[in-house]
């Protein structure tokens, strides 16, 4: 089964709109980490917010702000006033409790173009 | 400071042959990871080492890749007989401390091509 699901392979949106990406998650594990990463055209994964299960408040970081919905294991990336630059993949990773290991689980992405 | 850094950008081999793949950490992390990413796929873990012992393997597909951290620093995965499925981008990244803690820190990748 799969353990991330990001079911929207591509996603458009205006310049200084704001863009929520989806991300669903499936674990047994009750400590549990999402992460997003962004990837451009370059290829270089970049870290952008970070969500821990037992955090109470939905994690931001800057315009990056994560929609964590524990009982629906939904992790969903907004990014606000949408720029230029952020058009590139996104994805959404989980890592799991077990301290004998550090893997990072990632779904397939989502592309996001954002147009003038 | 200095990020991951990979070594070489871009690879093409013929298959069958040996390749080596190379990873540079950011100074004083402990942890680092290797990972492969196909075309059109978020990338897929391979290894994880903390210090110099790999903590966790359950990663490499087979006996032909193996990897190496042997002071605790640069670590070269190893590929041997290469198929034509091995081609894809690795992925390097570190992180400073203990497992389950921080962000990990990706290089820029190796793209590995088998003719």
């Amino acid at each position: 089964a799969q353990k991330i699901t990001q079911t929207q392979p591509g996603m458009f949106v205006q310049e200084k709109e704001a863009v929520t990406l989806d991300c669903t998650y499936d674990t047994s594990d009750p400590s549990y980490g999402l992460f997003w990463y962004k990837q451009p055209s370059s290829g270089e994964m970049i870290f952008l917010i970070y969500q821990g299960s037992y955090d109470q408040q939905n994690a931001t970081e800057g315009r990056y702000s994560l929609n964590f919905q524990k009982a629906r294991k939904s992790a969903n990336l907004v990014i606000s006033a949408s720029q230029l630059g952020d058009s590139a993949m996104y994805f959404c990773a989980m890592r799991e409790g077990s301290y004998n290991t550090d893997k990072l689980i990632f779904g397939t992405g989502t592309r996001l173009q954002v147009f003038p | 400071g200095a990020g991951v850094s990979q070594t070489p950008s871009n690879k093409v081999t013929e298959k069958g042959k040996y390749v080596e793949l190379r990873c540079d950490p950011i100074s004083g992390h402990t942890a680092l990871y290797w990972y492969r990413q196909s075309l059109g796929q978020g990338p897929e873990f391979l290894i994880y080492f903390q210090g110099t012992g790999a903590a966790d393997d359950s990663g490499l597909p087979n006996d032909r890749f193996f990897a190496v951290r042997p002071e605790g620093s640069v670590s070269t995965l190893k590929i041997q007989r290469t198929e034509r499925g091995d081609s894809a981008v690795y992925l390097c990244a570190s992180s400073p401390g203990l497992a389950g803690e921080g962000e990990q820190f990706f290089g820029p990748g190796t793209r590995l091509t088998v003719l």
